[in-house]
């Protein structure tokens, strides 16, 4: 069974600071995706960047990069210089292979929320 | 792309009554889930479609839950009897299929429902 575990419920912020949120993984996978969503208070969620199982390199996407540690089966997203429009809450999820072999499903975790202060 | 879309975006009804919420889906995408998620939590993953074909349910979907997706474009999820416990916000997403692990899923604004 795939498990994702997020243990901060809320962070706080500098406007113009880094902050890594952070996500740690359970799966018996050989190949799997990590993913992180923002959801605002208006309640979208906005894909922020993926990273693969067998990437050897960390994603980065503008100011979001993932810190991928395979052995240790963490993902943790860091947000450079924050912005007050980066308060939202923050979701890592994966996804995996099913004993189908088809890729659907994402796991989340439980979320981050995050508030970013002028 | 107009986005996955959603409707209704609010809906209140008493207990023991049965709701239909619609999800259409950006026109090119052949798959679509639904996910569960309650205030403070993050979504569960409840069911997704390849075209016509339910692929996989999860356990969360009782018999109360259906789904559908009859010509493989829009989807239905109806609760029958509803329960207090099927307040949450239902998401709606939906994604190509292709590429690997890494495609993207593109949610809808959700459905909020309130059981009184």
């Amino acid at each position: 069974a795939q498990k994702i575990t997020q243990t901060q419920p809320g962070m706080f912020v500098q406007e113009k600071e880094a902050v890594t949120l952070d996500c740690t993984y359970d799966t018996s996978d050989q190949s799997y995706g990590l993913f992180w969503y923002k959801q605002p208070s208006s309640g979208e969620m906005i894909f922020l960047i993926y990273q693969g199982s067998y990437d050897e390199q960390n994603a980065t996407e503008g100011r979001y990069s993932l810190n991928f540690q395979k052995a240790r089966k963490s993902a943790n997203l860091v947000i450079s210089a924050s912005q007050l429009g980066d308060s939202a809450m923050y979701f890592c999820a994966m996804r995996g292979i099913d004993g189908s072999g088809n890729t659907g499903k994402l796991i989340f975790g439980q979320g981050t929320t995050l508030q970013v202060k002028p | 792309d107009t986005g996955v879309s959603q409707n209704p975006r609010h809906k209140i009804t008493k207990r023991g009554q049965n709701v239909t919420f619609r999800c259409d889906p950006i026109s090119e995408h052949n798959r679509l889930y639904w996910y569960r998620q309650t205030l403070g939590q993050g979504p569960e993953f409840l069911t997704y479609f390849q075209n016509e074909a339910q692929l996989e349910k999860s356990r969360l979907l009782s018999d109360r839950f259906s789904a559908e997706r009859p010509k493989g474009s829009f989807s239905t999820l109806e609760i029958q009897r509803t329960e207090q416990g099927d307040s949450a916000m239902y998401l709606c997403a939906s994604s190509t299929g292709t590429g690997g692990l890494g495609y993207e899923q593109y949610f809808g604004p959700g459905t909020r429902l309130t059981v009184t």
